[in-house]
């Protein structure tokens, strides 16, 4: 079975600029959670996705949206990229969600300057 | 909201003692989940535990979920290199009293293991 991937691996930005990043889920699973991780504040959660509807979101601001089409894969959109927007973008998905084992992505690592 | 400490941040061992790491949340939880994070990669699932007390191993891994299901233990027994990176614990909520939850992760232990 294909795990999760990611699309793009690395992306360079300057600020004020938006950026788009894909997810493809393993086969069956129909939930999608996005994180963000950086050095000093983990694995931060940004929300999740489960037949294409957001079940939960994390305390990121309203230029962190995301959605999920119905082959349940999903993207996220960063709208007026700033500095600290700079992490690795990780998605994960699982059977159910929250409360099943999740299948992290290889990652996207955005570089905002 | 529900919070997940981790303890410790940082562990430097040398190949073949033992490590351990903690977890606490501020709230029961349903199941504790550990994941893996090499240096460079991306977090990969370990074990969950569900049961009050539970013990689990899985070769020099052995994981506990505490009585209270509120606290949980990593412990690796005699370290080799293999084992170096970080070490989440994540708990899942239902705060709202939805059915599906929202998975909340510790901070992280970061090992490194000098041969």
């Amino acid at each position: 079975k294909a795990g999760v991937t990611q699309t793009p691996r690395y992306l360079i930005k300057t600020r004020g600029q938006q950026v788009t990043l894909s997810c493809s889920p393993i086969s069956g699973h129909r939930s999608v959670s996005w994180y963000q991780q950086t050095p000093g504040q983990g694995l931060q959660f940004l929300f999740e996705y489960f037949s294409e509807t957001q079940r939960n979101k994390g305390n990121f601001p309203g230029r962190f949206s995301g959605r999920q089409f119905s082959n349940s894969r999903s993207e996220m959109n960063v709208s007026t990229l700033e500095l600290g927007d700079s992490a690795l973008y990780l998605c994960a998905s699982s059977l159910e969600g929250a409360y099943y084992e999740q299948y992290f992505g290889p990652g996207t690592r955005l570089t905002v300057t | 909201g529900q919070q997940v400490m981790q303890i410790p941040q940082y562990q430097h061992v040398q190949e073949g003692e033992d490590f351990t790491t903690y977890c606490n949340s501020s709230t029961t939880l349903s199941n504790i989940q550990w994941y893996k994070q090499r240096p460079g990669g991306h977090p990969v699932f370990l074990i969950q535990l569900v049961k009050s007390g539970e013990v689990k191993k899985q070769k020099r891994l052995t994981f506990q979920f505490g009585e209270a299901k509120k606290n949980s233990s990593l412990h690796i027994t005699a370290t080799q290199t293999t084992d170096v990176g970080t070490y989440f614990c994540a708990g899942p909520t239902n705060a709202g009293g939805t059915s599906y939850g929202k998975l909340t992760f510790g901070q992280g232990t970061i090992l490194t293991v000098h041969p």
